[in-house]
Formats: structure tokens, sequence, C-alpha cells
């Protein structure tokens, strides 16, 4: 079983629509990383928590630690949206411990 | 202020031969680690560099080592190919090794081996 679960695997939404991400993991971390990765590779960073919630524009991050899940919405879906997300938990104490585990992704496509 | 940049962006190798993929980090980051990821999967961590040595390892091989400069530019070195090598290879700098602190992630070289 993968430290970073990820559900759905695939998402298709309409443009307007209401999206959730979900991941879990059974590790104890310091922080979880919410990712975003379009065609060709490149990555960004969506969010980093520790606890609580975020907000960016249309995209909120969750995060309970006692449960060991997060979730991240897209109010309003657009199809520049359309991607590859990506949960990543970053570990406790020290040298490769502070490494980021990845979930595999989750592949979001926004029809207009 | 510059972001991450990687180098090359795509590469073609033969098995057996020998690559160095190349990362700038970016500016006042000391850290940088290194990803595989291939096709359909989430990145897998090799290894970390800080302030010029290792500073923490993933599941990977000897043949694939690392090198942090002075100037915190980095090399991801691999030895002796293999086809399944054949991945995005990504790097990400950041301030500190510690926990709380951001990577910032480059674009990636896409190797294929042959």
């Amino acid at each position: 079983k993968n430290e970073v679960e990820q559900s759905p695997q695939n998402l298709t939404a309409q443009e307007g629509e209401f999206i959730t991400i979900n991941c879990s993991y059974s590790v104890g971390i310091s922080a979880l990383h919410w990712l975003q990765q379009h065609p060709g590779g490149g990555i960004v960073s969506l969010f980093m928590l520790s606890s609580g919630k975020k907000k960016h524009g249309r995209l909120i991050a969750t995060i309970n630690i006692q449960e060991k899940h997060s979730s991240l919405h897209i109010t309003a879906s657009h199809p520049r949206d359309s991607a590859v997300y990506i949960c990543a938990v970053q570990g406790l104490g020290g040298g490769s411990n502070y490494k980021l585990t990845f979930g595999k992704g989750t592949l979001l496509t926004v029809n207009p | 202020e510059t972001g991450v940049t990687q180098s090359p962006t795509h590469l073609i190798k033969t098995r057996g031969q020998q690559v160095t993929l190349r990362c700038s980090s970016q500016s006042g980051h000391n850290t940088v680690s290194w990803y595989q990821q291939a096709l359909g999967q989430g990145p897998q961590f090799i290894f970390q560099y800080y302030r010029e040595e290792e500073n923490g390892r993933g599941n990977f091989p000897p043949r694939f080592s690392g090198l942090q400069f002075p100037n915190y530019s980095s090399e991801l070195n691999v030895n002796a190919l293999e086809l399944d090598d054949s991945a995005l290879y990504l790097c990400a700098s950041s301030l500190s090794p510690g926990q709380g602190y951001e990577q910032y992630f480059g674009p990636g070289t896409r190797l294929t081996v042959t």
C-alpha cells in the first residue's frame, strides 16, 4: 500500500463545476503539499499546509491531521484548470525524512 | 529573482551510457532535491543535497550520484544507464532542508534510454 493515496485517479468535469480531489496518507508528516503538473512536466506548488485550511483564488486546500486526510477543492472550474494534481507529504525528522513522498496524481479534465 | 532551471530539456541516451543532468537553484536556496518521475507515476525521491553534502537518499542504486556546488547549483549523474531509467527528472530547491520550507520545482529533464 502506498504511503500517499489519491482519489479519484481521473476526473472529468464540465466548466463551472465544483471539484474535490482527496488525499490520504499513512505516516506522520510535517507538511502536506498540493502540486499541479501540466503536460510537458513542469510542477507548480499550489499549497503547503500543516493544519487547517488555505485559500488562493478559486483553490482551497484543507487538512485534517488526526484523520490523515487532505482535500483540494476547485470552485467554478475552468478548462485551464485541466492538469494533474499531485499530493505530496513531507516527513518528520532529519535527513531523508524531510523528503517529499508523492501520490500518483489525479488527472483532471475540465470540458468547456 | 530567477526560478529553478534545468538542462537539458530532453535527452536521448543508449543503454550503458552515462548522463549528467543539471539544476540551477532559486536564488538564496541552499538545498536541492532530485526526483525521478516515471510515466504515469508520482515522482520518487532520489536524494537531497544541503550545503554541498548529501542529506538523505531514497531507494536508488549507487550508480545514481550527485553533486552540489558552492553556488548551490547541482548535478545528477547516472552511470550504466538502463531502459528503466527513462523518466522525467525533476529538481527542487528550498531555503532549508528543514520542515516547513516550500520546495520550488524546475521544469524537468526528460531522459529517454534506448
